[in-house]
């Protein structure tokens, strides 16, 4: 099916390595951020989530790290695998019912 | 469980046709979401139901689009007289009740307009 990659920052991972991918968020007042998962021709698929009043939390294999400070946001995988490769978006929710705002996705690679 | 379920997956409409899009959410779940996603974008939302009730509609891009949820589960997207400029994913998710927690995306319907 169609890359849902096309024209977004590429991030390319030797199996087994650990791969940290950064996520600049835009409104200071979001409570809520989620890392999603995008395979070609699938609908985001969650991997983990944080709240505003953490900055760390740690699922399987993976780690989200918050800096409210800076605004930003980063998702850890550890030993990455080769069913890692997907486009990664992280996303913030602008309202109390949970309205995403979605960034604009790295593309990540993994290389035998 | 079953997850969010979204029919048809793909629609292939010339230009002026309407078009209606489907989504079953996670049974139970009050709190739907539409969003749009164009080729190599993030998912953009287009409009919020919590139940039956449409909280937010202030995504969708112009009067030709309409979304309905009159029973507070299936949802309907519709377009009419489609442009080319629709041709996207359209991306269906549910929440178990109001509120910012974990989305449940469906798996899309690609429309392409020709």
């Amino acid at each position: 099916g169609e890359s849902v990659g096309l024209h977004l920052p590429t991030l390319s991972v030797q199996e087994g390595d650990n791969s940290i991918i950064n996520c600049a968020y835009s409104n200071s007042a979001s409570d809520y951020f989620i890392w999603y998962k995008q395979e070609s021709g699938k609908g985001p698929q969650f991997i983990i989530d944080i709240r505003s009043n953490m900055d760390k939390r740690q699922g399987q294999r993976v780690t989200v790290l918050l800096n409210k400070t800076v605004k930003h946001l980063s998702l850890q995988i550890a030993a990455t695998q080769p069913g890692d490769s997907a486009v990664y978006f992280c996303a913030e929710t602008l309202d109390s019912w949970g309205k995403l705002q979605f960034g604009a996705g790295t593309q990540v690679v993994v290389t035998p | 469980g079953a997850g969010v379920s979204q029919s048809p997956r793909y629609k292939v409409a010339k230009r002026g046709q309407d078009v209606a899009l489907r989504c079953d959410p996670i049974s139970g779940h009050v709190s739907l979401f539409w969003y749009q996603q164009a080729l190599g974008q993030g998912p953009e939302f287009l409009t919020y139901f919590q139940n039956e009730a449409q909280l937010d509609k202030s995504g969708l891009p112009s009067d030709r689009f309409f979304a309905e949820r009159p029973e507070g589960s299936v949802s309907t997207l519709k377009i009419q007289r489609t442009q080319q400029e629709d041709s996207a994913v359209y991306l269906c998710a549910s929440i178990v009740s109001g509120g910012p927690y974990e989305q449940y995306f469906g798996p899309g319907t690609r429309l392409t307009v020709t």
